[in-house]
């Protein structure tokens, strides 16, 4: 079955970086877009980030201001978000999502599988 | 980041039907992208419940089902379950934005 895994989370001092990963398994990886998307203690779902198939096209939500960076290796089947300068807003559980839709690059139509998610606080 | 805008909460009784409702803007909904809904159960991942406006992917049950209309978009329950307890959150895309996916602040269902 398909399957997300998370990993790289846990605390890191304001202004460090850190490198979460997501390896995945059951589905043909180079063929599908891959998310990140987190979640606040307490609060709502926030997109974060995005990567297309071929890795070709990538795109960030405008609150991170170029802080973050998305990555995939399609040889380890594994999504990367590398996190830089984080500050206590980034806290949060940081899950990896794939997109619906094969070879596509309408990354807006949802993301069908998720992973369990992995923490990130930021002290 | 803009957001989608979805009351904070509702409930309904054991069997009764229930709507959520999303309202978005002219460069979103209204732009006409399309609306997906998903059910994230206490301590659980999200799961994705509706795709497409109203499409259903399988193993989600018949009793949900979802719309849209102009700028705005719902999930309606009906027949509610006590296993439905959840938060729901839908997701679109703002053209207004560079590219970005967004997401309703999300509603908590509670079943009485």
């Amino acid at each position: 079955q398909v399957q997300l895994v998370e990993s790289g989370g846990g605390v890191v001092q304001p202004g460090r970086s850190l490198r979460l990963s997501c390896a995945t398994s059951g589905f043909t990886f180079s063929s599908f877009g891959m998310h990140w998307v987190r979640q606040a203690p307490g609060k709502g779902l926030e997109w974060v980030a995005v990567i297309s198939y071929d890795g070709n096209n990538k795109y960030y939500a405008d609150s991170l201001k170029g802080r973050f960076t998305i990555s995939r290796d399609d040889s380890k089947k594994t999504v990367y978000l590398q996190m830089n300068s984080v500050t206590a807003e980034d806290t949060a559980v940081y899950y990896c999502a794939k997109d619906r839709e094969w070879r596509s690059y309408y990354y807006y139509r949802g993301m069908d599988v998720w992973g369990q998610g992995t923490p990130v606080i930021v002290s | 980041q803009s957001m989608l805008t979805q009351t904070p909460s509702v409930s309904g009784a054991l069997g009764q039907r229930v709507t959520i409702s999303c309202t978005g803007s002219s460069s979103d909904i209204g732009a006409g992208y399309v609306v997906q809904w998903y059910q994230q159960l206490p301590g659980a991942a999200p799961k994705l419940l509706i795709y497409g406006n109203d499409r259903r992917p399988s193993g989600v049950p018949d009793r949900f089902s979802g719309s849209k209309s102009g700028t705005a978009a719902s999930l309606a329950i009906t027949g509610v379950q006590a296993e439905d307890e959840a938060d729901y959150y839908c997701q679109s895309f703002d053209m207004s934005l560079s590219g970005s996916v967004i997401f309703g602040g999300g509603t908590k269902l509670t079943v009485l």
